[in-house]
């Protein structure tokens, strides 16, 4: 059963740093994986998107890599705003169409 | 409409009863999802639709959930009996279902509170 696992629960940066959130899963045997953004009381924004075949998306200030063998991606975003903070969630897609997430990595960015 | 859209957006419901929860997906996604997120948790998959069968329906918890897409758009999830482990957030999502893209689009969701 794949497992999604996302380091570290909580982060809170001054603004302006440039921070690494991490996302792991268990079977590399994924088609693609995607990193998403939730606000409190909201529902999910896709940020990125990576096919299994690609190491890394971009978007913005936002870059996000993909090592399917080792079973990790990390999602890098430059210079912080307060507006970045939220709760970013890893989801791989493996053998049929349904995601599994990971339980997210809360950001606080402090002004 | 411009995204996924679900209503109600909050649902308040007592132990024992029948609640229905509806999601209009994007326009043309042939594909829709079902998912339930609880507090401090990421998102569960519950059921998956391609047009207006369920492909994939292993993350119903049990048969008191139940969900329909009959014209292969808009999908209502129905919870008969409802428990107070039921209250979440419920997610739907679609996405255009092709094997090459499977980006998926998620709406705000509905919050279940079952009293």
């Amino acid at each position: 059963k794949q497992e999604v696992t996302q380091i570290p629960a909580a982060l809170s940066v001054p603004e302006g740093e440039n921070l690494v959130l991490n996302c792991s899963f268990t079977d590399s045997a994924i088609y693609n994986l995607q990193w998403f953004r939730q606000d409190p009381g909201k529902g999910l924004t896709s940020l990125l998107l990576i096919q299994s075949s690609q190491r890394e998306q971009t978007s913005g200030r936002l870059n996000a890599s993909l090592d399917k063998s080792s079973g990790r991606s990390t999602l890098y975003i430059a210079a912080s705003q307060p507006g970045d903070s939220a709760t970013y969630l890893c989801a791989v897609r493996a053998g049929s169409y349904q995601l599994t997430f990971g339980k997210g990595t809360k950001l606080s960015v402090i002004p | 409409g411009a995204g996924v859209s679900q209503t109600p957006s909050n649902k308040v419901t007592e132990k024992g009863k029948y609640v229905e929860l509806r999601c209009d997906p994007i326009s043309g996604h042939t594909a829709l999802y079902w998912y339930r997120q609880s507090l401090g948790q990421g998102p569960e998959f519950l059921i998956y639709f391609q047009g207006t069968g369920a492909a994939d329906d292993s993350g119903l918890p049990n048969d008191r959930f139940f969900a329909v897409r009959p014209e292969g758009s808009v999908s209502t999830l129905k919870i008969q009996r409802t428990e107070r482990g039921d209250s979440a957030v419920y997610l739907c999502a679609s996405s255009l279902g092709s094997p090459g893209n499977n980006e998926q689009f998620f709406g705000p969701g509905t919050r279940l509170t079952v009293l």
